[in-house]
């Protein structure tokens, strides 16, 4: 079965800053990822589909890249409305969702 | 736009069955263009995928819950359904609806629902 690993589990960082965080993979899975965003007390809302395409009415300082094992999220330039936990997920034979990064100011 | 909702009850005693209603609207279930999931997060947890079913009624099931579980669709209603059996404290979580097989592009705003005598 495939696994997802996130990291870090938690990160601090300052408005304006670039952030990254990571998904790794335990098998090859391709560009078969996707990045969510999870406001507190609010439903997901999915960021980035197959690795690095934005979706639809998601600003352009969040960006995706990767393939294979290792994917990476990218905040460009962090704003306060960011503070968040991120998921990576996989669509395989059962969906699968990492253990999130949690950004905070 | 389109938009889900979670409806059902928020406390369920343990043995009993949790259901609950995803009720679609500004998108239509028998279209047969979109998969309609159930998605689960325990409280301060990560995310965890129960199931989903097509308009046709065809159905996938997390095999953690396969013995359990049951998705159902209602398409005159534009609506999908979730009855989890035998509940214990362990099925306690935020339950959401969501549009998608690979992805998940627009969720309900999530439902708690607590097991507890």
């Amino acid at each position: 079965d495939i696994q997802l690993t996130q990291s870090p589990s938690s990160l601090s960082a300052s408005v304006g800053d670039r952030v990254t965080f990571t998904c790794q993979a335990s098998h090859d899975i391709s560009n078969y990822l996707n990045w969510y965003q999870q406001k507190p007390g609010r439903a997901p809302k999915l960021l980035i589909y197959d690795a690095s395409n934005l979706q639809t009415g998601v600003p352009s300082r969040f960006s995706g890249s990767g393939s294979g094992t290792d994917f990476t999220l990218t905040i460009s330039s962090l704003q306060p409305e960011d503070i968040a936990t991120y998921y990576c997920q996989h669509y395989d034979n059962l969906p699968l969702f990492g253990g999130g990064t949690k950004v905070e100011i | 736009q389109v938009q889900l909702q979670e409806s059902g009850p928020g406390l369920v005693k343990p043995l009993q069955t949790l259901s609950l209603t995803c009720t679609v609207s500004g998108a239509s279930i028998s279209s047969g263009t979109h998969y309609w999931s159930w998605i689960r997060q325990h409280p301060g947890k990560g995310l965890e995928y129960i199931g989903y079913i097509f308009y046709s009624g065809s159905t996938y099931y997390n095999p953690s819950l396969k013995s359990r579980l049951s998705i159902s669709v209602d398409t005159s209603k534009n609506q999908f359904s979730l009855r989890l059996t035998s509940v214990t404290a362990a099925d306690t979580a935020v339950y959401y609806c969501a549009r998608g097989l690979d992805r998940y592009d627009h969720w309900g705003q999530g439902t708690l629902v607590t097991v507890s005598s």
